[in-house]
Formats: structure tokens, sequence, C-alpha cells
């Protein structure tokens, strides 16, 4: 098994360029989240979904959006970039629709916005 | 409103010497409570996790953590620390909201000196 895989790993944009952030796992997970990773702000949940055609909004969903057209994608879009999205953004998935199992993180992608 | 405080940003002990992280949470219902540890450009690994039984929780890499239901607290532990365990450890808590989500503490960054 692969786990949770991220694609890119680094990525540099302008202000206003669009972009999306690929996410996906192969263990059948139904819940998948999306974080940003800030210096002296930890994790923040973004989007979440608890299962194919299910998303929810996280902590910080602005300037984000998500779709879960499959159980094993679950893809970040960027509608138009600002330096505030400049973070490492994780992917996470975790066996069922519940808060109580482990969640697997992806390797992260560090995005910049120039 | 739920949330989760790992008070100390950064800690720094001596190789050999016993380690203790602090997090409290915030919620309304029984948690259930995670440490998550960060190593340098990686993803986040489970160490361990409680959400029912002995309060007393043994992880992986001769990790333990306490849960504490009167203090609102989950510590996490370690008699001898290695010089690979610097790294940056995280506090979750995964509540039952009307969805299922996950939230994380700012993290602890821990130094280890030899």
């Amino acid at each position: 098994n692969a786990g949770v895989t991220q694609t890119p790993k680094f990525q540099v944009l302008k202000t206003g360029q669009s972009m999306t952030l690929q996410c996906a796992q192969d263990m059948n997970h139904e819940y998948m989240s999306w974080y940003r990773q800030d210096p002296g702000m930890g994790l923040r949940l973004i989007h979440y979904s608890v299962g194919a055609g299910i998303t929810d909004q996280g902590e910080v969903p602005n300037g984000y959006n998500v779709s879960r057209s499959t159980t094993e994608d679950f893809p970040l879009r960027l509608l138009s970039a600002a330096p505030s999205q400049t973070s490492v953004y994780f992917c996470a998935s975790s066996y069922g629709a519940s808060s109580y199992n482990e969640q697997f993180f992806g390797p992260g992608t560090r995005l910049t916005v120039l | 409103a739920q949330s989760v405080t790992q008070p100390d940003i950064h800690i720094t002990v001596s190789e050999g010497a016993s380690l203790e992280l602090r997090c409290n949470y915030s919620y309304g219902a029984t948690p259930y409570l995670f440490w998550y540890v960060q190593s340098p450009g990686q993803g986040l690994q489970l160490l361990l996790k409680y959400f029912s039984g002995d309060t007393l929780v043994q992880g992986i890499k001769g990790f333990e953590a306490e849960f504490k239901r009167s203090q609102s607290s989950f510590n996490l532990r370690k008699p001898s620390v290695h010089w690979s365990d610097a790294a940056e450890y995280f506090c979750a808590v995964g509540v039952v909201s009307g969805t299922y989500k996950y939230i994380f503490g700012t993290g602890t960054r821990l130094k280890v000196l030899a």
C-alpha cells in the first residue's frame, strides 16, 4: 500500500493563479481531510469529507474548494492564490466516518505564493 | 467551543532525561485523544490514542500518556529521551459536533541535548 500520497511536493504560485493539490489514498478510508500548517499555529482544518459526495468546511475554508467524487481522491483547489495561503498542506485519511480512528497523513505539499 | 492547548512551544531536555509534554483540551463530552509526532520535513505519525478504558495508554517508541478527566489533560511522557526523539509533537482531540472532525493543538517542539 502506498498509503496517502500528495502531489506536488513543492509549488510556487503567483498571486491570483489557481491550482489543485492532489491527494489520494489506497486504504479504502471513508474520512479524508485537508489541513494547513503554519508556524506557531499547528494544524488547522480546511475541509473534510466523511465519504464520496460528502464534504464539509473546517476551521479555515475561505479561498479553498474541495470535492469527493471517489473514495480514493480528495483534491484541494485554490481558486485565486494569495500570499496568505503560503503554507504546508497536509492531506489525511482515516477508517470510517468517525473521529476516534487514527489519521494517516501524507508527506505534505509546501506552497509558496508570491 | 472545542479546543486543544499545548502550553509549551519549545522544550529542551538532555538525552536520558525524562520528558513530559502537556496537553489540555476543552470539550463537553468524552473525548477521543491522540498524540502525533512530526519529524522535520515529514507528515505526522500516531504515537498513541485514548478513547475509553484504562487511562494510562502505552504507545510506540516508549511513549505513554495519561488521561485525567478532572484536569481535562492528556500529558505525554517518556522516562528516558533519546536523541532521535527530537521532533514536533501534536496533541489532538476527535470531536462529534454534528459531524466528525479533529482539532489539533499548536504543537511542542522538542530539542534533545547530547
